[in-house]
């Protein structure tokens, strides 16, 4: 069964930073683009971030660039987040999510999320 | 940047009926790159339409997908209580990078 579980969530202060992994099972990870996807509390999804099946290509949403960098281990099947100068509006359940063969093919298998709460 | 937008906001409709879906793009998506996911309260979103029109795996054929360039539409063509839930359209762009619809929310009248 192929399955993605996130997990490094929790409660942070405006100004820190956290790291989200992303456990990959049951498919070959390192043949997949991977991505981040974020949902604010009782809102719409949002795209995060997006890594090449190798490292070598990486895009971020405007919002986070420069503070967000994503990266994988492909020898471990992992995805990470590093979120720093994390913010108010960065409260969100992170998803991870596989993106199915080409980017033309959308994300079809997604893990169950993580929650990011930044708050004093 | 291309800005998905997604009409109505919300859907009243009973079982049994059909429900039709828009995701308006302010720029022509290339290629088709444009997929339909549905979410429901709690769990993750699920792939349902890719390349505007090609069902996901396991999803049952009263989904469809249509439209090109800047108009795009989910269809489900009878609905199953199962099927009450928010739907998004997506598109993958130049970089690379992806954008959401804001969401519409199916609704059982």
């Amino acid at each position: 069964e192929m399955q993605l579980v996130e997990s490094g969530g929790g409660l942070v202060q405006p100004g820190g930073s956290l790291r989200l992994s992303c456990a990959a099972s049951g498919f070959t990870f390192s043949s997949h683009w991977m991505s981040w996807v974020r949902q604010p509390p009782g809102k719409g999804l949002e795209w995060v971030a997006l890594i090449k099946q190798d490292g070598s290509e990486k895009s971020y949403v405007d919002s986070v660039k420069g503070r967000f960098t994503i990266s994988r281990d492909n020898a471990n099947k992992s995805l990470y987040l590093q979120m720093n100068s994390l913010r108010a509006e960065d409260t969100a359940v992170y998803y991870c999510a596989r993106v199915r063969g080409s980017l033309a093919y959308g994300m079809d298998v997604w893990g169950q999320g993580t929650t990011v709460t930044v708050s004093s | 940047e291309i800005v998905l937008t997604q009409s109505p906001g919300t859907l009243s409709l009973s079982p049994g009926e059909r429900a039709t879906l828009s995701c308006r793009a302010s720029q022509s998506v290339s290629s088709n790159y444009l997929a339909w996911y549905q979410q429901k309260p709690g769990q993750a979103p699920r792939l349902l339409i890719y390349g505007a029109s090609s069902r996901a795996t396991g999803i049952p054929d009263r989904f469809s997908g249509s439209g090109s360039g800047t108009d795009f539409t989910l269809t489900i063509s009878r609905l199953e209580p199962e099927d009450f839930a928010v739907y998004y359209c997506q598109q993958c762009g130049g970089s690379p990078r992806y954008t959401f619809g804001q969401g519409t929310k199916l609704e059982i009248k």
